[in-house]
C-alpha cells in the first residue's frame, strides 16, 4: 500500500527567501506525481504533473523533482512571496487513484 | 462549465440524516473522483467513475455511502444514516482521461462540500 509522507508539517518562513518543500513515498510503481496548493477553505489547485519518466518540471518560480529510486519528492518555491502561503499537498498516481500527504502548511511572512 | 462545481457548499445535518452531495465536473472530462478531507487529515479517496466502466468503490469507507454518475456527467455522493464521523469536507475532482491502470491526467477539483454532522 502506497504512504505518502510530507516534511515538514508546517513552514514559517520571510518573504523572499528560497525554500524547499518534501514528499517521500513507500512504492516507486508510480504512473506520475502531482504537486497540489490548497487555500483555506477551497479546493485544490494543480501546480505541477511529474510523470514517472520525468525528472523534473518547471512552472514559473516552481520546481518539482522527482527520484523515484529513492521515494522523494521536492517541490522548490523561490523569492517565497506572501500569496505563497497556502498548504501544498503532493499526490502519486500508481495502480490506485491519487495517494495524498497530509501536506506541508506554508506561511510567507511579510 | 470552467471548473468543477459543487453544491452545496455548506451542509448541515443532524445525525442519523441522508445526505446528498453534488458535483458537475468540467465539460468533457471522461473520469470523475470524490474525495473526504477530515480536519487534521489528508485526502482520503473514496470512489473513482471512468467512462461507462463499473466504478471504483474501494475507498468508500461504509456501506452508508454510495454515488453514482448519470449520463457520464454529473455525480450525487450519497451518505445514508449519518454519522458525526462523516463530518469532513467532501471534494470531487475531474480529469480528462485515465488510461488502464488508473494513470491519471491532472486532477481539477472543485471547491468542496463541508459537512457537518450534529
Amino acid at each position: 500500500k502506497q504512504e505518502v509522507t510530507q516534511i515538514p508539517a508546517a513552514l514559517s518562513v520571510p518573504e523572499g527567501e528560497n525554500l524547499v518543500l518534501n514528499c517521500s513515498f513507500t512504492d516507486s510503481a508510480i504512473y506520475n506525481l502531482q504537486w497540489f496548493r490548497q487555500d483555506p477553505g477551497k479546493g485544490l489547485t494543480s501546480l505541477l504533473l511529474i510523470q514517472s519518466s520525468q525528472r523534473e518540471q518547471t512552472s514559473g518560480r516552481l520546481n518539482a523533482s522527482l527520484d523515484k529510486s529513492s521515494g522523494r519528492s521536492t517541490l522548490y518555491i523561490a523569492a517565497s512571496q506572501p500569496g505563497d502561503s497556502a498548504t501544498y499537498l503532493c499526490a502519486l498516481s500508481g495502480n490506485t487513484p491519487l495517494v495524498f500527504g497530509k501536506g506541508t502548511r506554508l506561511s510567507v511572512i511579510a | 462549465g470552467a471548473g468543477v462545481s459543487q453544491s452545496p457548499s455548506n451542509k448541515v445535518t443532524e445525525k442519523g440524516k441522508d445526505v446528498e452531495l453534488r458535483c458537475d465536473p468540467i465539460s468533457g472530462h471522461t473520469a470523475l473522483y470524490w474525495y473526504r478531507q477530515s480536519l487534521g487529515q489528508g485526502l482520503e479517496f473514496l470512489i473513482y467513475f471512468q467512462g461507462n466502466s463499473a466504478p471504483d468503490k474501494s475507498g468508500l469507507p461504509s456501506d452508508r455511502f454510495s454515488a453514482e454518475r448519470t449520463g457520464g456527467s454529473v455525480s450525487t455522493l450519497t451518505i445514508q444514516r449519518t454519522q458525526q464521523e462523516d463530518s469532513a469536507v467532501y471534494l470531487c475532482a475531474s480529469s480528462q482521461d485515465v488510461t488502464s491502470g488508473g494513470n491519471t491526467d491532472t486532477q481539477y477539483f472543485g471547491p468542496g462540500t463541508r459537512l457537518t454532522v450534529l
